[in-house]
């Protein structure tokens, strides 16, 4: 059974760090394409980003209102996805969900979810 | 940026057929994808390429794609369907990155 654990969120002040993480178990995890997606309060799903597996190459790419300021990464050692979020805006405050991506390159989408972390920036 | 765009509600008695639609340049290139969410719960993928249903999802869900547009349809609506439901496709740029619909809400009453 595929299996998503999201932690790490909280509460931050604008500006600042912080750094999610994704726990993976029942699939091969170093095989899989991985995104983030998040949901601001009483607001629509948002595609943040995604890394693709390593033998597809390994790379990320990202939406454009968090280019720049997060980045997707990934332990297969550890079957672990993180989602590190620096310079932080009010607008991030959302739950923030790890999703696996099946489907064929151009056309991947997400697929399991996890449960969501709640990411609230404020002062 | 791509632009998915859903209507903000749809309405339908029990028994009858919920038509929830999704309009974007790019789905006559791409594949649509519908997710369903009740209130609290990550969401749940209910169609996938267009028309095919993941196991375990029941039969009364369909999906089609015609030109721009992407259609959900909830073919004999039960209350338990009463949840918001969004389109996903993918940009037509070469990093193919994601998009959602902005959302729609059916009600079952």
């Amino acid at each position: 059974e595929v299996q998503l654990v999201d932690s790490g969120g909280g509460l931050v002040k604008p500006g600042g760090s912080l750094r999610l993480s994704c726990a993976a178990s029942g699939f091969t995890f170093s095989n899989a394409w991985m995104s983030w997606v998040r949901q601001a309060p009483g607001k629509g799903l948002e595609w943040v980003g995604h890394i693709k597996s390593k033998s597809d190459g390994g790379t990320t790419d990202y939406a454009a209102p968090v280019k720049g300021r997060f980045t997707i990464s990934r332990d297969d050692s550890k079957n672990t996805l993180y989602l590190q979020m620096n310079s932080l805006k009010t607008e991030d405050t959302a739950v923030y969900y790890c999703t696996t991506e099946s489907g064929i390159v151009g056309a991947t989408y997400p697929d399991y979810w996890g449960q969501g972390t709640l990411v609230t920036v404020s002062s | 940026s791509y632009e998915l765009t859903q209507p903000p509600s749809v309405s339908v008695s029990p028994g009858q057929t919920a038509r929830i639609t999704c309009s974007g340049d790019a789905l006559p290139k791409k594949y649509a994808y519908w997710y369903q969410q009740k209130s609290g719960q990550a969401p749940v993928l209910v169609i996938y390429e267009d028309s095919k249903r993941p196991s375990g999802i029941p039969e009364r869900f369909s999906g089609s794609s015609s030109g721009t547009m992407a259609t959900l349809t909830i073919s004999g609506a039960q209350v338990e369907d009463e949840a918001d439901y969004y389109c996903y496709s993918t940009d037509s740029s070469g990093n193919h990155r994601g998009v959602f619909g902005g959302g729609t809400k059916l009600t079952v009453l």
